[in-house]
């Protein structure tokens, strides 16, 4: 099984500036199937990027996806105070088996 | 428009049996696997499982198999998340999802893609 581990935990920033998040998998996995999701208090989570690098519809272009084989990473390059959420990565495998990591909050 | 639409809030005491449902509307029920998601007070979300509304195929989270039984009525377009005994554990709030399949270069792609609000259960005596 899989164990995806994020860092950091929390990430304080500012609005404007570039937020770097990280998410590692236990063992190499294929960029398919690393998905990454925004989910801010009280509401639904929202799907951010799939196949590691591929931006889901309506999210804007300030939001990247980039990594391969155990290290991944999910760019904000301007950080608008929407932005501000916990930020999951997701892996799934041939038997749509899913697991989350643990998050990482960004926060002011 | 893709919509999933929760039921209400549950207040539960341990031992209680207990379903909640996601009423989904606006695309093909049968053609999308929709997934339960929870979210423990404060904590991180967590897959729970899937099902395959066609053929009620489950598949299940190692840590919540056996725990909880995932189905689909076709005929109303809803899926279930059901508990024969709950516990004070199973407080949190519960998510279903669509889980959509994208097919781009030869490649394959699954994510969730549209979600409901959400059901808070809480489990206490």
């Amino acid at each position: 099984e899989v164990v995806l581990t994020q860092s950091p935990g929390t990430l304080s920033l500012s609005p404007g500036a570039r937020a770097t998040l990280s998410c590692r998998a236990s063992q190499s996995i294929s960029n398919t199937y690393l998905t990454w999701y925004q989910h801010k208090p009280g509401q639904a989570p929202r799907v951010l990027i799939y196949g590691a690098s591929s931006r889901a519809t309506g999210i804007p272009d300030r939001f990247s996806g980039s990594g391969s084989g155990t290290d991944f990473t999910l760019t904000i390059s301007r950080l608008e105070p929407e932005d501000f959420a916990v930020y999951y990565c997701q892996h799934y495998n041939s038997s749509l088996l899913f697991t989350f990591g643990p998050g990482t909050k960004v926060e002011i | 428009e893709v919509q999933l639409l929760q039921s209400g809030a549950e207040v539960k005491k341990p031992g209680e049996s207990l379903r909640i449902s996601c009423k989904t509307s606006g695309y093909i029920f049968t053609n999308y696997w929709v997934g339960w998601v929870r979210q423990m007070p404060g904590k991180g979300l967590e897959w729970m499982g899937i099902v395959y509304p066609r053929d009620s195929d489950t598949r299940y989270s190692p840590s919540f198999q056996g725990q909880v039984t995932i189905s689909a009525d076709k005929s109303i377009t809803t899926a279930y998340l059901e508990w024969s005994s709950v516990k004070a554990s199973d407080s949190g709030i519960y998510y279903c999802a669509r889980q959509t399949l994208v097919r781009e270069n030869f490649y394959y792609y699954y994510f969730m893609d549209v979600w409901g609000k959400g059901t808070t259960v809480t489990v206490s005596s």
